[in-house]
């Protein structure tokens, strides 16, 4: 049964960037498409965007749209979410979960199952 | 898809049954999923499909529904049982989840 687990806490400035990863643990990702979201203090999780990590496609939430970029790497163990131009709006804990099964680059509908520990950002100055 | 949950916060005794609501604002046909979350965790899956319990589930939990309305039924309240949970829709891009209803010890 694949495991996700994800880098540590960060701490960053207003304006600065933030790169988490998230790993497979005890397998691969396989087929299937790797998404993040984020969740700020007594809000409900919010899409930014995902990945099929043995294509290299990602998708984005029109909101992240020019600030966040999905990467993984082709042999489907790894895949990281980087954000730029942070502020203090981004402070939240930060999910990688998995999504839909993909048969090449279509991916079927699919809920988020198995999801992250999570990793906090904090954007303080 | 904006996903609406109600109510916001259900207070309850343990045994008891809970009732939790959400509604979508066009129809997802039974691509919906529901979570629980317990402070400082991830969410974890306890619904799929609608009506499907994913492993390792309680029966107590129970998933109906299809369209723009469905329910979370848990039968009888354990002490583990509160925490907030939420529904998301995985019909459309973006995946959007509803804000919550927390159940809390009466």
């Amino acid at each position: 049964q694949v495991q996700l687990v994800q880098s540590g806490d960060e701490v960053r400035k207003p304006g600065s960037s933030v790169r988490v990863s998230c790993k497979a643990s005890g397998g691969t990702f396989g087929s299937y498409t790797i998404t993040w979201m984020r969740q700020a203090p007594g809000q409900a999780p919010e899409w930014m965007g995902r990945i099929i990590p043995i294509l290299g496609v990602p998708m984005y939430a029109q909101k992240f749209q020019g600030r966040v970029t999905i990467t993984a790497d082709k042999s489907a163990t790894i895949a990281y979410m980087e954000l730029s131009s942070l502020n203090s709006e981004d402070t939240a804990v930060y999910y990688c979960a998995r999504g839909g099964f993909c048969s090449g680059a279509t991916c079927s509908r699919r809920w988020f199952d198995p999801w992250g520990q999570g990793t906090l950002v904090t954007v303080s100055s | 898809i904006v996903m609406t949950q109600s109510p916001a916060t259900l207070s309850l005794s343990p045994g008891e049954r809970a009732t939790l609501s959400c509604r979508a604002s066009q129809s997802v046909s039974n691509n919906l999923a529901w979570y629980q979350q317990k402070p400082g965790q991830a969410p974890r899956l306890l619904i799929y499909d609608a009506s499907t319990r994913a492993t390792g589930v309680p029966v107590r939990f129970s998933g109906s529904g299809s369209g723009t309305e469905f329910t979370l039924t848990l039968s009888s309240l354990q002490s583990e049982d509160f925490a907030v949970y939420y529904c998301q829709q995985y019909h459309n891009w973006p995946k959007t989840f509803g804000q919550g209803t927390k159940v809390e010890i009466k």
